[in-house]
């Protein structure tokens, strides 16, 4: 059972307009979600993240939005640039207390690529 | 955020024989995680190091197949056993401070022929 959902494997967006990547989750227990980058031959990079208590946090060119009805986050890149062409993973963690709480569970990755 | 330094980046081992991975950070974290991403998967969180005592392992996985060590608060090692073809994988460390995101090393992709 999956318990957290990128449905989209792949996204192509013209450099210079949004990308918008997708993730839904299943667990209620989840409280905190971030956003990797990754790079081929690379560790995932962490991007920008949130808490449940909020339903939006801006970093510079990227946003993510948290929609805790419906179970569902996304990543606003805006301008989007050739740079980041990556596989972006979507993570979430919560419950539990000491290590547990940050044990995180992750998407299948929606690998980005931006045209210029 | 933390340096994270992974050993091996890439190996290929025979059938099995085991791998030990090495992960040193340049400075003391609180918390270390091994994860392994299978082909085509998402990460996977193998295990919890703990300092001094014993690794906190999840579901699916024991600590036969995946010894760890985590002697100080800056180097772990995640030891993989009994080497199969499907322990092919590329497997990560990841580090985080209370409060803090988890970071990652730059894994070490493993090959078994």
């Amino acid at each position: 059972d999956q318990q957290v959902k990128q449905n989209s494997p792949s996204l192509s967006v013209q450099e210079g307009r949004i990308s918008i990547l997708n993730c839904d989750y299943t667990n209620s227990m989840f409280d905190y979600f971030l956003w990797y980058k990754k790079y081929p031959a690379e560790g995932p990079t962490f991007l920008i993240s949130i808490s449940s208590i909020k339903d939006k946090n801006e970093d510079g060119r990227f946003t993510v939005f948290l929609n805790k009805s419906a179970k569902h986050l996304s990543l606003h890149i805006v301008p989007s640039q050739p740079g980041d062409s990556a596989v972006y993973f979507c993570a979430a963690s919560g419950g539990g207390s000491g290590a547990g709480s940050y044990q995180l569970t992750f998407g299948k990755g929606t690998k980005l690529s931006v045209i210029p | 955020s933390a340096v994270i330094s992974q050993k091996p980046s890439r190996d290929i081992c025979q059938r099995g024989t085991s791998l030990t991975i090495q992960c040193q950070v340049d400075s003391q974290v609180t918390m270390m995680f091994w994860y392994r991403q299978q082909p085509g998967q998402s990460l996977t969180l193998i295990a919890t190091a703990n300092q001094g005592s014993e690794a906190t392992y999840e579901s699916g996985f024991v600590i036969d197949k995946f010894p760890i060590s985590r002697p100080n608060l800056t180097f772990s090692t995640l030891t993989v056993s009994n080497l199969s073809p499907e322990d092919s994988s590329i497997y990560l460390c990841s580090v985080a401070g209370l409060g803090q995101p988890q970071h990652f090393g730059d894994g070490t992709r493993l090959s078994i022929l």
